[in-house]
C-alpha cells in the first residue's frame, strides 16, 4: 500500500469554480500535510502546510486533515486561470523525508 | 534571497551513457535533497544529505547512480551508466534544520535518455 494516494485527474474546471482536491495516507504517525504547487516546468513550491487535524485557511485556499479518516483535502475558492497547476499532496515522515502523492493536473478554464 | 540553483536544464544522451548534475542549495540550508520525478508521477526522493553526510538514500540505485555534496553546500548527481526508465526530471531541493516540511525546489534537469 503507497504511503500517499492522489487522484491524478486531469481536472479541467471553469474560472470561477470552487475546486476540491483529495489525498489518502497510510500511516495514522503522520502529522505533518503538505500542498505543493508545480506549474510547468517549474519545481514544486510549498502552498501550505497543516500540522495534525484540523482547516487552515489561506486566502482562497483552505487545508482540511481528517485524521479519523486518514483523508486530506485542499480546496480553492473562486478558481483563477493562474491556478492552472499540478498539485501534490505530501506527508512529512520523521523530521525531514516528504513523500508525494502522485499529484493532480488543474486546468481553469477562462 | 537566491533560489536552488540546477544545471544543466535539459540533457539528452543515449543509453549506456553517463550524465552528472549539479545543484546549488539556498545559503545556510544544511539538508539538500535529490528527487526523481518520473512524467505523470510525484516527486521521488534519491538521497538526503545532511552537511556533508548522507542521512537516506535507501532508493538510490546505488549500482548506477551516485552523489556526493563537497563542503556542504554544492552537491552533484551522477547517473553512469543510463538506462531508458531514467528519463525524468531530477529535482534538487534544500530545506533548513528542522524545516523538512517546508523544502526549496529548483527548476530540475530534465534528462531524456535514448
Amino acid at each position: 500500500q503507497k504511503e500517499v494516494e492522489q487522484d491524478p485527474g486531469p481536472l479541467s474546471v471553469p474560472e470561477g469554480a470552487i475546486v476540491s482536491l483529495n489525498c489518502t495516507y497510510s500511516n495514522s504517525a503522520f502529522q505533518y500535510f503538505m500542498w505543493y504547487r508545480q506549474y510547468s516546468r517549474k519545481g514544486p513550491e510549498l502552498l501550505m502546510y497543516t500540522y495534525s487535524s484540523g482547516n487552515k485557511e489561506d486566502g482562497r485556499f483552505t487545508a482540511q486533515v481528517d485524521k479519523s479518516s486518514k483523508y486530506i483535502s485542499l480546496f480553492i475558492r473562486d478558481s483563477q486561470p493562474s491556478d492552472s497547476a499540478t498539485y501534490l499532496c505530501a506527508i512529512l515522515r520523521g523530521a525531514q523525508k516528504l513523500v508525494f502523492g502522485q499529484g493532480t493536473r488543474l486546468t481553469i478554464n477562462p | 534571497e537566491a533560489g536552488v540553483a540546477q544545471s544543466p536544464r535539459y540533457k539528452i544522451i543515449e543509453k549506456r551513457q553517463s550524465v552528472a548534475f549539479w545543484c546549488n542549495p539556498i545559503s545556510g540550508h544544511a539538508t539538500l535533497y535529490w528527487y526523481q520525478q518520473i512524467l505523470g508521477q510525484g516527486p521521488k526522493l534519491l538521497i538526503q544529505f545532511q552537511n556533508n553526510g548522507v542521512v537516506d538514500d535507501s532508493q538510490l540505485p546505488k549500482d548506477r547512480f551516485s552523489a556526493e555534496r563537497l563542503k556542504g553546500v554544492d552537491s552533484t548527481l551522477k547517473i553512469q551508466p543510463a538506462k531508458l526508465e531514467d528519463s525524468a526530471v531530477y529535482l534538487c531541493a534544500s530545506s533548513s534544520p528542522g524545516q523538512g516540511y517546508e523544502q526549496y525546489f529548483g527548476p530540475g534537469t530534465r534528462l531524456t535518455v535514448t
